[in-house]
């Protein structure tokens, strides 16, 4: 199967520290991406795994475990502007660079 | 920031109209792909293209086609649109020169049948 999880919603209080899991069921793994969309917008990528471990990239990090099929995306220092989808998609061997994406986490960051 | 851009960002059109929505990306990139995406909900793709000339149905079954005669041009069709159609169509493209090749999006157009 090609099941990708993730919590529906989340709150967290500005400057605060959250982490929004990812769960996923595929067979031919060939990389993990997470993206970040407002409301009404378009999806924006935030960033990509394929290797196991941690990915740094300013206030946000992304945790990958290809064994457990897991990852995790990691906002620090939470600011208002961080409220948003955060979508997780894997793309799979042979598939031509598709992906197929979880539904997404609304994340509501609070004062 | 990615050049790629879809018009129109809005229609409202009536039962049976054709409709074309347009996308073309100015990135070079060989790869389009449309989705479809229902406000909540999970983005589904329903046309890809890996270069000019070709084209592939995605995951989610669409009654739209598309076409890719020019690299940088993938518009997508709907002959005879139904209110079941109201939806946002988001258009993509990537690149295939390894790593991690992300989608670029473009802003999305959102269609409303009546």
């Amino acid at each position: 199967g090609q099941n990708i999880d993730q919590p529906t919603e989340m709150t967290a209080t500005e400057g605060a520290i959250v982490q929004i899991n990812c769960t996923y069921q595929t067979s031919g793994f060939n990389g993990l991406f997470w993206y970040q969309q407002h409301a009404g917008e378009a999806p924006t990528f935030l960033s990509y795994n394929v290797l196991d471990g941690l990915e740094e990239k300013g206030r946000f990090s992304s945790f990958l475990s290809r064994s457990k099929g897991y990852s995790y995306l990691l906002l620090k220092e939470l600011q208002m502007k961080d409220s948003a989808s955060y979508l997780c998609a894997v793309r799979f061997s042979g598939g031509y660079n598709k992906l197929i994406f979880g539904a997404g986490t609304r994340l509501a960051v609070h004062p | 920031e990615a050049d790629i851009y879809q018009t129109p960002r809005y229609l409202v059109i009536g039962t049976g109209k054709k409709i074309t929505l347009e996308c073309s990306q100015t990135m070079g990139h060989d790869k389009m792909y449309w989705y479809q995406q229902d406000p909540g909900m999970e983005l589904h793709l329903i046309h890809y293209s890996y270069g000019v000339n070709s084209t592939e149905k995605g995951d989610l079954s669409s009654e739209s086609t598309v076409s890719r005669i020019r690299t940088e041009h993938f518009p997508l069709t709907l002959e005879s649109a139904r209110p079941s159609h109201t939806s946002q169509y988001l258009c993509a493209s990537s690149n295939h020169d390894g790593g991690a090749n992300e989608q670029f999006f473009g802003p999305g157009t959102r269609l409303t049948v009546l």
